[in-house]
């Protein structure tokens, strides 16, 4: 069946760090990942997303790298800042249809 | 921005009643879905909805679970007979197309008494 999971369920770093969360995902016919946020009390924002045809991809302050040999996906936070405190979902979307997510890790940016 | 909107942000019903989730998705989005969170868990899915049937749903959406859209705005989700286990934040979300990112609501907080 498919999963997604991420490496770690907790990340602490100080402000202005760079951040790097981990992802893995198992269903190899997914063609398409995206990252979200979400913060307390509120629903899944969308960060960044790649496209299987990509192994790169970058944004304002964060990069998406997509290895579809092992599998394994990773958001990069350039220069944390306390307003990225949330926690952090990657999800695969094989098909349309739905997106499957992983279990989140927390990102807690310490001042 | 245009943005996903639900009613209400919080319901509060008893075992058994049933409850009906309001969601109101991007105008000119054409796939919508349901998706569940169990307070501390992970976004699970629930159903996607796509020219006004359901396309896909995971085995947590069973019969007691309805999806509609009455009109041009709203997609609904109903439980009809509610559990103690349904209590979680539900949130819609809608997409333009099937194969692209999610615009999720700020979700409505269910508690099951």
């Amino acid at each position: 069946g498919e999963s997604v999971g991420l490496h770690l369920p907790t990340l602490s770093v100080q402000e202005g760090d760079n951040s790097i969360i981990n992802c893995a995902y198992s269903n190899s016919a997914s063609d398409y990942f995206i990252w979200y946020k979400q913060e307390s009390g509120k629903g899944p924002q969308f960060i960044i997303d790649i496209r299987s045809n990509m192994d790169k991809r970058q944004g304002q302050r964060v990069t998406v790298l997509l290895n579809k040999t092992v599998k394994h996906l990773s958001l990069q936070i350039a220069a944390t800042q306390p307003g990225d405190s949330a926690v952090y979902f990657c999800a695969e979307n094989p098909r349309a249809g739905k997106s499957t997510f992983g279990d989140g890790t927390t990102l807690t940016v310490k001042p | 921005e245009p943005e996903v909107t639900q009613t209400p942000s919080h319901q509060v019903t008893q075992m058994g009643q049933e409850v009906i989730l309001r969601c109101v998705p991007i105008s000119n989005h054409l796939y919508f879905y349901w998706y569940r969170q169990i307070l501390g868990q992970k976004v699970e899915f629930l159903v996607s909805f796509y020219n006004n049937e359901i396309s896909e749903k995971s085995e947590i959406f069973d019969d007691q679970f309805s999806v509609e859209r009455p009109d041009g705005s709203n997609f609904t989700l109903k439980i009809r007979s509610t559990k103690l286990e349904d209590s979680a934040m539900y949130f819609c979300a809608s997409a333009r197309q099937g194969n692209e990112k999610l615009f999720f609501g700020s979700g409505t907080q269910l508690s099951v008494l």
